[in-house]
């Protein structure tokens, strides 16, 4: 059985640029969430997707958006990328979110020069 | 604001020994606790827990949850380097939110 793939894993860009990352989460899952990752904040809640439909956010600007397709893929887009964006990026996949565990992906290494 | 500490942040100890990391919480709507293991990049799973006082075991891994205290710990007997990773406590919330703690970073030295 597969496991949630993230892609790319690393990735460098400039300030203000804009980029997409993605994330396939386990067959029959069906809720992604999003997670970002850095030394100074840990792991911090982003959004979470369940049937191409947003159900939670959390406090992130609006430069931070997401969007899951109906086979449950989901992408995550962050506009005018600043170099506090510089982070990991995970992704967790679930049955259907609450109660049923998570799985995470690899991430993918996100650098802003 | 929901909010979840561990303890302690980083431990260092020899391989053989027996660790106690520690997870308090705070928030609202609670769902479960979930420990996981970083050692690169993909947090593992190892252990949810939803209901007081039921000890879950996963090998020299154990875990239990005290929901009146607020509070869980996760026990690892007979360490070996390779349990060398950071622990993570994370709770769940409604709507499917994780808040996770700092972390506990584990060095087991052989």
């Amino acid at each position: 059985k597969a496991g949630v793939t993230q892609t790319p894993r690393y990735l460098i860009k400039t300030r203000g640029q804009q980029v997409t990352l993605s994330c396939s989460p386990i067959s029959g899952h069906r809720s992604v969430s999003w997670y970002q990752q850095t030394p100074g904040q840990g792991l911090q809640f982003l959004f979470e997707y369940f049937s191409e439909t947003q159900r939670n956010k959390g406090n992130f600007p609006g430069r931070f958006s997401g969007r899951q397709f109906s086979n449950s893929r989901s992408e995550m887009n962050v506009s005018t990328l600043e170099l506090g964006d510089s982070a990991l990026y995970l992704c967790a996949s679930s049955p259907s979110g609450q109660g049923y565990g998570y799985t995470f992906g690899s991430g993918t290494r996100l650098t802003v020069v | 604001e929901d909010k979840v500490v561990q303890s302690p942040l980083s431990l260092v100890v020899h391989e053989g020994d027996t660790v106690t990391l520690n997870c308090s919480y705070e928030v609202t709507n609670f769902r479960s606790l979930l420990w996981y293991k970083q050692e690169k990049k993909a947090p593992t799973f190892l252990f949810m827990l939803t209901s007081s006082g039921i000890e879950k075991k996963s090998g020299r891994l154990s875990s239990i949850l005290d929901k009146k205290e607020l509070f869980s710990i996760l026990n690892i007997t007979a360490t070996q380097t390779g349990d060398s990773a950071v622990y993570l406590c994370a709770v769940e919330t409604s709507g499917s939110r994780l808040t996770f703690g700092e972390g506990t970073q584990l060095t087991v030295n052989p």
